[in-house]
């Protein structure tokens, strides 16, 4: 069965560094997502991309974060530089309808 | 603004037992209704998906609910296994088509 790959897996680091995040949606799915999700708290939706375009970026924190789609498949969420409130899990998803599949997540932590 | 709600935020139940978790919402005006599931560190997975127009659906030993005018969907776990437990999470669909989350009830089921 097709799944969401995300990589790194869980990612450690210093705070002002900058860290990415990767994520290969399902063949064929056009809509791409990157969430955040606070532990304890519902996801919040970073970005969302329809092909290489974005849909929705209203809630991406532009100042340090970027994501691009550049081929219209596989997608990179940056930071620079990281803040100590940025620890929480990125989670990418893609969808071909109405449902939404979710990659196993990027657990970050900011020392 | 929509709001998502679940409660309880944490519910633990002797193996066997039959559960109800609640979710309810401010703004009746959605395309539909899901419930996901989510291990500890993993990413989400769809359970269910309800449109606005259906009142119900199953799998299995879940069965899911809504009623729209009330702004509220119950989850129904029967025969509840230690397998189940996990945090369960519910969006809706908004007009702009983008899930808003509620932040879960983890579920734990006690052998």
């Amino acid at each position: 069965e097709a799944e969401v790959a995300q990589s790194p897996r869980y990612k450690i680091t210093e705070k002002s560094q900058a860290v990415a995040f990767w994520c290969d949606p399902i063949s064929g799915h056009a809509t791409l997502y990157w969430y955040r999700q606070i532990l304890g708290q519902g996801p919040e939706l970073l970005v969302q991309f329809q092909d290489e375009s974005v849909v929705d970026d209203s809630q991406l924190p532009k100042d340090r974060f970027s994501a691009e789609r550049l081929k219209g498949v596989d997608s990179t969420l940056k930071i620079q530089p990281a803040e100590l409130g940025d620890s929480a899990m990125y989670l990418c998803a893609s969808s071909f309808g109405e449902t939404q599949y979710f990659g196993p997540g990027t657990r970050l932590l900011v020392l | 603004k929509q709001e998502v709600t679940q409660i309880p935020a944490a519910l633990s139940v002797p193996e066997g037992e039959n559960l109800v978790l609640n979710c309810s919402f401010t703004d009746s005006a959605i395309y539909n209704l899901q419930w996901f599931r989510q291990d500890p560190g993993k990413g989400l997975t769809s359970l269910l998906l309800i449109q606005s127009s259906q009142r119900e659906q199953t799998s299995g030993r879940l069965n899911a609910s809504l009623d729209k005018s009330s702004g509220r969907s119950t989850l129904y776990i029967a025969a509840s296994q230690p397998g189940d437990s996990a945090t369960y999470l519910c969006a809706v669909e908004d007009s702009n088509y983008q899930l808003i989350w509620g932040a879960g009830t983890k579920l734990i089921i006690k052998p």
